[in-house]
């Protein structure tokens, strides 16, 4: 059974630009969330998608948006890129009453 | 919103027995109570989740007491590999999300 997948795995962005990163989730999980993790703040929750809704919202800008598509696939897009925003970005999928999250192994953003 | 405490950091020996305790004292009546492992770089990976009493699955035991205000990890005879990032989180798993807060965890460090 194959895992969530995030692509890239890495990426480096200038200040001032924009990304967009994408996340499969594991067959049949029709929930997604993304997450940002800094070594500063830890992990924090950006937002929650489920059958193409944004379900939840955290304390993040508007620069931060997500979308989901009919076959579940997330993605995540930050613009105008500023320092701060270089992080790990960690998608994570479940199940309709599901045992907990199973994560991607992130996509590596540099803000340079 | 129920949040958790946890030890910052903890050290053990290969072999040994590791219970890492975590404190939620405002948990909800729907909430339930997840662990997460995450080594550097990596997605978290779940390890067991619980509601009530004791659950035990093949790498870990989770204790809940009556109250519920608590939880234990237990990790049975840890090996090397087992240092990490462990997270207690609770959170109602039919809502994951916003309500999904990770902490700052308990960095274990397993020495030969």
């Amino acid at each position: 059974k194959a895992g969530v997948t995030q692509t890239p795995r890495y990426l480096i962005k200038t200040r001032g630009q924009q990304v967009t990163l994408s996340c499969s989730p594991i067959s049949g999980h029709r929930s997604v969330s993304w997450y940002q993790q800094t070594p500063g703040q830890g992990l924090q929750f950006l937002f929650e998608y489920f059958s193409e809704t944004q379900r939840n919202k955290g304390n993040f800008p508007g620069r931060f948006s997500g979308r989901q598509f009919s076959n579940s696939r997330s993605e995540m897009n930050v613009s105008t890129l500023e320092l701060g925003d270089s992080a790990l970005y960690l998608c994570a999928s479940s199940p309709p009453f599901g045992n907990g999250y199973t994560f991607g192994s992130g996509t590596r953003l540099t803000v340079v | 919103l129920a949040k958790t405490t946890q030890p910052i950091s903890m050290d053990s020996y290969e072999g040994q027995e590791v219970n890492i305790t975590c404190s939620h004292n405002n948990i909800a009546t729907n909430d339930y109570i997840t662990w997460y492992q995450q080594f550097p770089s990596q997605g978290p990976r779940f390890i067991i989740q619980g509601y009530k009493t004791k659950v035990t699955n093949e790498v870990a035991s989770l204790f809940i007491p009556a109250d519920r205000k608590s939880s234990t990890l237990s990790l049975p005879r840890v090996s090397l590999s087992d240092t990490a990032v462990y997270y207690c989180l609770v959170g109602d798993r039919d809502n994951y999300g916003q309500n999904f807060v990770f902490g700052p965890g308990t960095r274990l460090s397993v020495l030969p």
